[in-house]
């Protein structure tokens, strides 16, 4: 299984509203990402789990939160977001680097509207 | 900024030509990626060339490295319609860490 599942696939959310998105891997990945992705745009890192823990914030506002329960998954708690926030949200996995070269795994990704 | 820039940001052929795409990067690399990705879907990885190869191959691909000028280009042979994707190249920087370019747009024309 090389597979990378993500839901939902769409989310439509007000400002006040608190919602996640869900990311899972079973492929043994203990290396899981969250990106940031606007239309025309590259993939903007955001987040990255080591051993599930989290290894790398890139300066991500608070609204923002995310979680790893379990080497299997890996969630973004998003709350109080404002439009800008808008994107597709995509997750990653892949073996943890020794020598900085392995693959990611990317989700197909869930596409967020902030009213 | 973005480590690794591409060119051209747009690019359009006819089935069956080839399409070439270049990326350029501003430090020191230990290895460059390269990913498609067709509209609104995830990423999928396609090569990865070390900072000490110069060529890769995989089935209709050919990524060159060229350290001496911080630069990698993307060729795809033979085109086809569903090669139609973005293409973005990705400097592997510290430990799990990837920054992809602004990326490069292929339509194949049937």
């Amino acid at each position: 299984d090389t597979e990378v599942t993500q839901t939902p696939k769409h989310l439509v959310m007000g400002m006040t509203n608190k919602k996640s998105l869900k990311c899972e891997q079973h492929m043994g990945h203990r290396a899981m990402y969250w990106y940031k992705q606007k239309a025309k745009k590259p993939p903007e890192l955001m987040f990255v789990y080591s051993y599930e823990k989290l290894s790398i914030n890139e300066s991500v506002p608070s609204r923002f939160s995310p979680e790893c329960p379990n080497s299997s998954l890996l969630n973004l708690h998003l709350h109080a977001l404002q439009p800008e926030d808008s994107a597709l949200y995509l997750c990653a996995s892949s073996h943890v680097a020794i020598e900085v070269t392995d693959t990611q795994y990317f989700g197909p990704g869930t596409r967020l509207t902030v009213l | 900024s973005q480590q690794g820039e591409e060119d051209p940001q747009a690019l359009s052929i006819q089935e069956g030509e080839n399409a070439t795409m270049n990326c350029s990067y501003k430090t020191s690399i230990n290895n460059l990626q390269w990913y498609r990705q067709n509209s609104g879907r995830g990423l999928v990885h396609l090569i990865l060339i070390r900072s000490n190869e110069r060529e890769k191959h995989s089935g209709r691909l050919r990524v060159t490295l060229d350290t001496s000028k911080k630069s990698s280009s993307l060729l795809i042979t033979a085109s086809r319609a569903a090669d139609t994707a973005s293409y973005f190249c990705g400097k592997k920087t510290s430990y799990d860490k990837v920054i992809f370019g602004p990326g490069t747009s292929l339509s194949v024309i049937p």
